[in-house]
């Protein structure tokens, strides 16, 4: 069965503390990791594309990183405005997206 | 920045009512989605639309979902007859002139059925 999880499920972290976030998959077929970051109520704001293993990405103080297992989205001296759910998605098949459940981070001032 | 826009924000109906959720995909784009996502849990893929047909769904999509791009604007998710259990957030998305693209979400509407 196609799963995509993530962890951990929440992360507290003071500002300037940096860390990993992980998502593990198991689908057969990949064409595509996916990080999105969610804030609440709100839709997910498309952050990176990952396509191969070791494939990596950057973004201001965000690097997402790809295994054939797993990828990891590191976050290097976070800022309270980094507070939000990241969510990772893989593409099945030719579109459909399969989610895992996210990971909460909160980053204290 | 052209974005994916979604009408109304919220909707709220009651039980065996039928909803119409509204979505504009970015302009350009030809690949057309709809997720959702009960609160508190994952997102989940309902749909996909290219070329004026439905190219995949899923199990959650029975006869009481359809979809349609009544112009070439909009496209729309319609609810025949709702439940209590389709009370979600209804995101649509889009994607641009290959279906490996990155998909774009839109904001969401959150449907609240009593």
């Amino acid at each position: 069965e196609d799963q995509v999880t993530q962890s951990p499920e929440a992360l507290r972290l003071q500002e300037g503390e940096s860390s990993s976030l992980n998502c593990s998959y198991t689908v057969s077929g990949l064409r595509g990791l996916f990080w999105y970051r969610q804030d609440p109520g709100k839709g997910p704001e498309f952050l990176f594309t990952l396509y191969s293993a070791g494939e990596e990405k950057e973004k201001e103080r965000l690097k997402a990183t790809l295994t054939k297992k797993e990828s990891f989205l590191h976050i290097t001296a976070p800022k309270p405005e980094d507070s939000a759910t990241y969510l990772c998605a893989v593409r099945k098949g030719a579109q459909k997206l399969v989610f895992g459940q996210g990971t909460r981070l909160t980053i204290n001032p | 920045e052209p974005e994916v826009t979604q009408t109304p924000s919220h909707q709220v109906t009651q039980m065996g009512q039928e909803v119409i959720l509204r979505c504009v995909p970015i302009s350009n784009h030809l690949y057309f989605y709809w997720y959702r996502q009960i609160l508190g849990q994952k997102v989940e893929f309902l749909v996909s639309f290219y070329n004026n047909e439905i190219s995949e769904k899923s199990e959650i999509f029975d006869d009481q979902f359809s979809v349609e791009r009544p112009d070439g604007s909009n496209f729309t998710l319609k609810i025949r007859s709702t439940k209590l259990e389709d009370s979600a957030m209804y995101f649509c998305a889009s994607t641009g002139g290959s279906s490996t693209d990155t998909q774009y979400f839109g904001p969401g509407t959150r449907l609240t059925v009593l």
